[in-house]
């Protein structure tokens, strides 16, 4: 059964520390990783992954993937309360299909 | 990338009426995808709409109480039937925008 499984469930830290954020998974023929940070109601897209090794970086924000190990880190660094939300993880496993998602990861950052 | 756009954005609703949610895209794609997201818990996929076909339904989740229609390529909608307060939940729908899937600004629903 494909599952994605996301650690630690919540994390509270304190405004300028750094983050890391892990999802491990076991899909069949796997395609993609994608991370969202959802606030309110609607999941944004932050990175999708594809190839091991290459990182993503957006901003404070980035992230890598292993496809040996089957995994994948988002790091935040520099945090802010405005990163305060549920970073989401998710596999696509072939084009056109649905997304496998785990259960994410509520990020609370304090000023 | 996709500008996806839902209506209604929330709702309150007596048990055993039916609320349709509609979504609509800015642009054609081909598989619109039907979410769930129940409180404190992660997305649940409840269906895959294709224009021109029948949605393709996950285990748990049958077509008499989430019938989806998608009459073209840039509009689908969800109606959940016959509501019980166990439907509460954010509903929310995504299209796949190559590389990515992106999600509308979704629908929250109570059930009194």
């Amino acid at each position: 059964e494909d599952k994605v499984v996301q650690s630690p469930l919540s994390l509270v830290v304190h405004e300028g520390d750094t983050v890391t954020l892990n999802c491990s998974y076991e899909v069949t023929n796997f395609r993609s990783l994608l991370w969202y940070k959802q606030e309110k109601k609607a999941p944004t897209f932050l990175f999708m992954l594809t190839s091991s090794g290459i990182e993503k970086k957006s901003g404070r924000l980035s992230s890598i993937l292993d496809k040996k190990e089957l995994f994948s880190i988002l790091n935040i660094t520099a945090t802010q309360t405005g990163d305060s939300a549920v970073y989401l993880c998710a596999v696509a496993h072939q084009a056109g299909t649905a997304l496998i998602f785990g259960k994410g990861t509520t990020l609370s950052v304090s000023s | 990338s996709a500008v996806i756009s839902q209506k209604p954005s929330r709702d309150i609703c007596q048990r055993g009426t039916s609320l349709t949610i509609q979504c609509q895209v800015d642009s054609q794609v081909t598989m619109m995808f039907w979410y769930r997201q129940q409180p404190g818990q992660s997305l649940t996929l409840i269906a895959t709409a294709n224009q021109g076909s029948e949605a393709t339904y996950e285990s748990g989740f049958v077509i008499d109480k989430f019938p989806i229609s998608r009459p073209n390529l840039t509009f689908s909608t969800l109606t959940v039937s016959n509501m019980s307060p166990e439907d509460s939940s954010i509903y929310l729908c995504s299209v796949e925008d190559r590389p990515a899937q992106y999600f509308g600004p979704g629908t929250r629903l109570l059930v009194l």
